[in-house]
């Protein structure tokens, strides 16, 4: 398996546009997880998915955030309007079985707000 | 406070030495203890889980949980260049109806030769 997929690798965006970033999770697992990196906040969970459902977004910023699982192997996040402070890395992972099991990151998507 | 804190280093180490990295957490509601590690520009992967108090060896890598402290450790022996990476530790808790999972703020390690 090639592991979790991402795309775009990087993005440099201008305030106020949208922004969508893939995910494509291995092929069987149950679970798909958004994630953001930033220096100052670390690694925060924003959403998580269940066979395609959406489980917990308690992590979702703000309502310019949202995510979409339309089936097992696609998913994006979805920004709009983009703001600076939304500059990060973002991290899709996948897992079988649950939140506490093995997740699998992808490489990450370099989100540069400008 | 944040739920979990960890020391962000950086923490720079001879080859070969022992490396302790440690997370403390406020929340006795944290049940599952993982350790990541995560390479520059990589994404994390998952090091160790252990679910109880005690320790928890694979290799040169052990992990060790002390409920009754809410501290958990993990310990790097005869360390390696390749070791070099930030260690991110992950516990998981069941909130507001949803398995939560919370990560320390990572830390920096570099071993040199």
């Amino acid at each position: 398996d090639a592991g979790v997929i991402q795309s775009p690798r990087h993005e440099v965006t201008e305030m106020g546009q949208e922004v969508t970033l893939r995910c494509k999770p291995i092929s069987g697992h149950d679970y798909l997880f958004w994630y953001r990196q930033t220096m100052m906040r670390g690694l925060e969970l924003l959403i998580y998915f269940n066979n395609n459902v959406p489980i917990d977004d308690s992590g979702m910023p703000e309502d310019r955030f949202s995510a979409k699982m339309p089936n097992a192997s696609f998913s994006t996040l979805k920004i709009q309007p983009s703001e600076p402070r939304d500059s990060a890395v973002y991290f899709c992972a996948s897992s079988l079985g649950g939140i506490q099991e093995t997740q699998y990151f992808g490489p990450g998507t370099r989100l540069l707000v400008l | 406070q944040k739920e979990v804190e960890q020391d962000p280093g950086p923490l720079s180490v001879p080859e070969g030495a022992i490396v302790s990295l440690n997370c403390t957490y406020s929340n006795s509601a944290f049940q599952y203890f993982m350790w990541y590690r995560q390479y520059s520009r990589k994404g994390p992967e998952l090091l160790m889980y252990t679910y109880s108090s005690g320790n928890k060896e694979d290799g040169r890598f052990t992990a060790q949980v002390d409920k009754s402290s809410k501290y958990i450790s993990l310990f790097i022996r005869d360390s390696q260049p390749s070791d070099s990476a930030t260690y991110l530790c992950a516990m998981k808790k069941f909130s507001g109806g949803y398995n939560k999972l919370i990560f320390g703020a990572g830390t920096r390690l570099a071993v040199h030769p």
